[in-house]
Parts: structure tokens; C-alpha cells; sequence
């Protein structure tokens, strides 16, 4: 129950084209879900981050669709760059002081983003 | 503003051997983290300081890994004896530590282990 479920692994992307990463969550408590983004040899970085009281947030390039009913979320990339290239992470947390939780996160497994020139 | 600093970034040792890696948060950051990344998997944590007291350790092997954090600065993450499966980035983290609600973690670049 304190998983994250995160699909694709990989994903290939055209210059100028979408990418869409999925999340999915089963603990309804999970009240945070960051998105962060890891170039290699460098550690994971906030891209952008959503609570449930909101369908969507965009910033930028990136938006966070989410869906508390299917208990699934998502990460949106329009016009994607091969900047863009890099592994991407969802993760989730509970509110802080919930059940004795430190609102740790809990992470995916990740999703390998290639932006073909 | 300087970022979170990690070292050593690489360490091969053999199984059965100790290592220590050493973290420098962010300056004034009160909430330090120390994640396990295997590759292809996301980070897993490991160990929470809030200032110099731990606050969530409940995922650290405690029969191999230890963690201090002195002053409430800097930590240093042990493994002693490492063991094949050990393998991984190692990731400091810190955060403001408000303490109230979630917030931006900045990580470090980490330290690649390779047990042999």
C-alpha cells in the first residue's frame, strides 16, 4: 500500500512531441506528489509538485494531471527538448504528523526520457 | 546559494570491508535525509535527521549501516561489513525542516559504491 507504480520505464520522444509519464498509488492518505527529474551522475531534482486538491498544475513546459478518484497521476511534457532527456521520478508522501509520518517520500521506479533531435 | 555536498562521488571496496560517506547539507537546513538508490530503482530512504536527532530510521539495516549527524551540519553514513547487494548511489538530501509540511528536498550528486 505504500507503493508508487510508475510506467513507462522508457520512453522515446520526438523533438517537439508529448511525453506522458504515469503514476499510480493505492494509499489514499498520500496527500504530496512531487515530480523530480535526475540527469546522470547528478541527484534527483523538484520538477514540479501537486496536492490532491487540485487537478492540474503547469509550469512552464510541464504539467502535473491528477486524479484522486483513480488514484492515479500523471506528468505531462509538451514540446519536448532533447534537454529534456533524462530519468524522471514520481513519489508521494503523507502529510506530515499523519499515522507518526515525517511526510517521507516514496518513489517510483523511474521512466528513462530520450528527445530525439 | 552553494547546493548539497557529497563525498567521496566514487568508492570501490571489497565485500566484508567498511566505507563512510560524508554529507554537507545546505547551510541552514535542518532536516537531513540519506537515500539508497540501486540502479534502475528510485531512491529509498534510509535514515531522517531533524537537527542532530533522527527522527525516522526504520528502513536502515542497523546490523551494517550506521548514521551521525554532530552539530546538527554535517553526517556521515557507515557501512560496516559492506555486502554485494550494497551497490548503489548513495544521496544525501536536506530540507528547511519546518517540520509542518512536506518540502522541497535538494539532493546531493551522490556516491556510486561497487562491492566487489
Amino acid at each position: 500500500q505504500q507503493q508508487v507504480k510508475q510506467s513507462p520505464q522508457s520512453l522515446i520522444v520526438q523533438k517537439g512531441g508529448i511525453s506522458i509519464i504515469n503514476c499510480a498509488y493505492e494509499n489514499t492518505a498520500f496527500d504530496y506528489f512531487p515530480w523530480y527529474q535526475q540527469f546522470p551522475g547528478k541527484g534527483p531534482a523538484l520538477l514540479i509538485a501537486i496536492r490532491p486538491d487540485v487537478s492540474e498544475k503547469k509550469e512552464g513546459r510541464f504539467t502535473i494531471s491528477f486524479n484522486k478518484s483513480a488514484k492515479q497521476f500523471s506528468l505531462h511534457i509538451m514540446d519536448s527538448q532533447p534537454g529534456d532527456s533524462a530519468t524522471y521520478f514520481c513519489a508521494a508522501s503523507l502529510q506530515v504528523n499523519y499515522g507518526g509520518s515525517q511526510g517521507n517520500l516514496i518513489f517510483g521506479k523511474g521512466t528513462k526520457l530520450s528527445v530525439k533531435p | 546559494e552553494a547546493g548539497v555536498a557529497q563525498s567521496p562521488r566514487y568508492k570501490i571496496i571489497e565485500k566484508r570491508q567498511s566505507v563512510a560517506f560524508w554529507c554537507n547539507p545546505i547551510s541552514g537546513h535542518a532536516t537531513l535525509y540519506w537515500y539508497q538508490q540501486i540502479l534502475g530503482q528510485g531512491p529509498k530512504l534510509l535514515i531522517q535527521f531533524q537537527n542532530n536527532g533522527v527522527v525516522d530510521d526504520s528502513q536502515l539495516p542497523k546490523d551494517r549501516f550506521s548514521a551521525e549527524r554532530l552539530k546538527g551540519v554535517d553526517s556521515t553514513l557507515k557501512i560496516q561489513p559492506a555486502k554485494l547487494e550494497d551497490s548503489a548511489v548513495y544521496l544525501c538530501a536536506s530540507s528547511l525542516g519546518a517540520g509542518t509540511i512536506q518540502e522541497t528536498q535538494y539532493f546531493g550528486p551522490g556516491t556510486r559504491l561497487l562491492v566487489l
